[in-house]
């Protein structure tokens, strides 16, 4: 089955520990894309990759950091986070983005104390 | 930059009637267009996308979206609400080739 997995579905944490949500995908897309989503905001793109070794900063790239070393996992880290990262993150990929459909991971709930 | 405005944040219906989610651009440029929904506890998915050619676009579970370049604007419409509807929405602009932009999304009621 064709699928954006993100792991964990679920985290809770405290401010400054450390932290990976990892994200696969089995479809040998090219882009790969991380977005934030918060009540009235909608979804904001942190993060995006075109490629393997490729990426560049979307939106709301602060306090995050990404890599791309495989075609099909895009973790995204957490050095250091703070309680306004509290948020729904969602992975998501395309074969190229710009007209491409986005498949989207089922969503990490991130609540940082 | 693309921006996208999604007017109305809560959009209520009974069953049966006419669901209208409206999105309008920034760009003068015509852009491609998406509409995709959250149902509840779920990640996004695509219900149905303007690339080019007919102004109209059919998509899944019977919405349509028709493109109006003078009015920059890419609604979404469905002329009988499900109760399986309710779930929200968001418009969406690739800006710049490889960014999206999301618009803060429409969350529908659907009243039996």
């Amino acid at each position: 089955e064709a699928q954006v997995t993100q792991n964990p579905r679920y985290l809770i944490t405290v401010t400054g520990k450390k932290l990976t949500v990892t994200c696969s995908q089995n479809m040998n897309h090219e882009y790969m894309s991380w977005y934030r989503q918060d009540p009235g905001l909608g979804l904001r793109q942190i993060y995006y990759s075109m490629n393997v070794e490729v990426t560049d900063k979307g939106d709301v790239p602060e306090g995050y950091k990404v890599s791309r070393k495989e075609k099909r996992n895009f973790p995204l880290i957490l050095e250091s986070p703070s309680p306004n990262q509290t948020s729904l993150y969602f992975c998501a990929s395309s074969w190229s983005g710009g007209p491409d459909e986005q498949f989207f991971g089922p969503g990490t709930r991130l609540t940082v104390l | 930059a693309q921006s996208v405005t999604q007017l109305g944040s809560h959009v209520s219906v009974s069953e049966g009637a006419l669901v209208l989610l409206r999105c309008n651009y920034s760009s003068s440029v015509p852009p491609y267009l998406f509409w995709y929904v959250q149902y509840p506890n779920q990640g996004l998915q695509l219900l149905l996308k303007y690339l080019s050619g007919s102004t109209l676009v059919k998509g899944i579970n019977g919405f349509e979206a028709e493109f109006k370049k003078s009015e920059t604007s890419f609604h979404l419409t469905k002329p009988s609400a499900h109760m399986s509807d309710a779930a929200e929405y968001f418009c969406a602009v690739p800006d710049g080739g490889f960014k999206t932009i999301f618009g803060a999304g429409t969350r529908l009621f659907v009243k039996a």
